[in-house]
C-alpha cells in the first residue's frame, strides 16, 4: 500500500515569509508525528497527533511553529515569518497508534531552505 | 533525561567485511524502547528493529544482528559481511514505555561499503 507522502519535496523561500508543509499518512493510522532534521544530526520531535489533537507538542521551537490535523488524516506544518535557522528537512511518520509498540513510518521528508 | 550517542560519525569499509554500529543510551525510565532506522541516500527512514529493555536476548536477522547489554546501556549493530547497498545513515533511537512518546535519536553513524 501507499506509504507516508510529504509535499512539497522542496520548498525554497525568503527570510519572514510564511510557509505550509503537507503530510499524507498511511491510511488508517491514527497518530502522526512531525520531526526536524538539520545537516548531519538525527531527526527532532516537534509534535504529535494522536487523532485530530496535538497530544505532544512539547518539540516545538517557538510560536511561529503550529501544526493542524483537522480530520485525523492529513497534517500541515505551518511556519510563519521564517527564519534561516528554520532551514532542514521536515519529516512525517505515522503509526497505526500512538506508543513505542506502533512502527512509526516515515515520508521522504520536505527540504525547507530559508534564504 | 533521554539522550543516544553514536560516537562514530563515519565509517569506511569494503565489500564483505563485517562491521559493528556502536549506540550509547541513557534513560532513567525502567520501561524503554530501542530502534535502529536506516537512511539511504533517497532520504526516507526505514525501520529495522526494536528491542524492549525487558529482552537483552540478541537478535539475528539475515545479514544483520543486535546485541543488547543493559550492563552497559548498548544496543550495537552488525552487518556481516557487508554489502554496497548497506551504505546509509544508520540511526539508534529510544522511547519510554509512556504512549505517544515521541523517538529520541542519535546523531547517526554514515556507513560507506565500497567494492
Amino acid at each position: 500500500g501507499a506509504g507516508v507522502s510529504q509535499t512539497p519535496s522542496n520548498k525554497v523561500t525568503e527570510k519572514g515569509k510564511y510557509v505550509e508543509l503537507r503530510c499524507d499518512p498511511i491510511s488508517g493510522h491514527t497518530a502522526l508525528y512531525w520531526y526536524r532534521q538539520s545537516l548531519g544530526q538525527g531527526p527532532e520531535f516537534l509534535i504529535y497527533f494522536q487523532g485530530t489533537g496535538a497530544a505532544d507538542d512539547s518539540g516545538l521551537p517557538n510560536d511561529r511553529f503550529f501544526a493542524v490535523r483537522p480530520e485525523g488524516s492529513v497534517s500541515t506544518l505551518k511556519i510563519q515569518r521564517t527564519e534561516r535557522g528554520d532551514s532542514a528537512v521536515y519529516l512525517c511518520a505515522s503509526s497505526l497508534a500512538g506508543g513505542p509498540l506502533n512502527t512509526q513510518y516515515f515520508g521522504p521528508g520536505t527540504r525547507l531552505t530559508v534564504l | 533525561a533521554q539522550k543516544v550517542t553514536q560516537a562514530q560519525t563515519e565509517i569506511s569499509v569494503v565489500e564483505k567485511e563485517d562491521v559493528t554500529l556502536d549506540c550509547v543510551y541513557e534513560t532513567r525510565d525502567t520501561t524503554y524502547y530501542l530502534f535502529w532506522y536506516k537512511q539511504p541516500p533517497s532520504g526516507e527512514l526505514v525501520f529495522l528493529i526494536r528491542r524492549n529493555s525487558f529482552d537483552e536476548q540478541n537478535e539475528i536477522s539475515g545479514r544483520y544482528s543486535w546485541n543488547f547489554q543493559k550492563s552497559t546501556s548498548s544496543f550495537n549493530f552488525t552487518i556481516t559481511a557487508s554489502q554496497v547497498v548497506d551504505s546509509a545513515v544508520y540511526f539508534c533511537a529510544l522511547s519510554s514505555n509512556q504512549a505517544g512518546t515521541a523517538l529520541i535519536f542519535g546523531k547517526g553513524t554514515t556507513l560507506s561499503v565500497s567494492s
